[in-house]
């Protein structure tokens, strides 16, 4: 398997702009996870997905973000309007059924907002 | 391309015990950062200490210490005085500005403390 597979690898973009950030878990995983990634405040959980189902969402900051995943081979982070501020690394996320599992992470979106 | 190699997929404790776990690393820079992160079943993951490679002495966080060895590439997590709460993933991790300032995770080790 080739693992969680992000893209893009960079975005820069303009403030205002709406931004897609896209994730493709590993086959037969079955949580899916996004996380945001700054020196600040390290690794942060924004929300992640049972079955294609958003469990958890209380990590979304605002409600600039949404995230969707219409099937059990991809998902997206969308943020619209971009801001300045959301300038990080986006890990997504995969791991088998379970609790303690095992969590592969993609190698992540710098994104940067200009 | 850096790596980061944890061969421990799972390690058991007792409560109270101290436990070591195992991370090397690969790279060609020489100066970096190296971060042990704990994911407890609640997902989100927690920064449990960090290592600076310019500083020769090994981190520490009450409980938690590295043995970091710059030649060997290895960065162990020493967990003295176990407890229940311990119980989690553990990821280590590599980050380096002159590596596209992105974290590179270990596969991660699964630490189990019983009572």
């Amino acid at each position: 398997d080739a693992g969680v597979i992000q893209s893009p690898r960079h975005e820069v973009t303009e403030m205002g702009q709406e931004v897609t950030l896209r994730c493709k878990p590993i086959s037969g995983h079955d949580y899916l996870f996004w996380y945001r990634q700054t020196m600040m405040r390290g690794l942060e959980l924004l929300i992640y997905f049972n079955n294609n189902v958003p469990i958890d969402d209380s990590g979304m900051p605002e409600d600039r973000f949404s995230a969707k995943m219409p099937n059990a081979s991809f998902s997206t982070l969308k943020i619209q309007p971009s801001e300045p501020r959301d300038s990080a690394v986006y890990f997504c996320a995969s791991s088998p059924i379970g609790t303690l599992t095992e969590a592969f992470f993609g190698q992540g979106t710098r994104l940067t907002v200009v | 391309a850096q790596t980061v190699t944890q061969s421990q997929p799972e390690m058991s404790v007792q409560e109270a015990e101290t436990v070591t776990l195992s991370c090397t690393y690969d790279t060609s820079e020489s100066n970096y950062y190296l971060f042990w992160y704990k994911q407890p079943p609640s997902r989100q993951m927690i920064l449990v200490i960090r290592q600076e490679a310019y500083k020769q002495q090994n981190a520490t966080e009450n409980r938690f210490s590295v043995n970091f060895q710059k030649a060997a590439k290895s960065f162990s997590l020493k967990i003295s005085d176990s407890q229940l709460g311990d119980t989690a993933m553990y990821f280590c991790a590599f980050f380096s500005n002159n590596a596209g300032n992105m974290l590179t995770f270990g596969g991660g080790t699964r630490l189990m403390v019983k009572p």
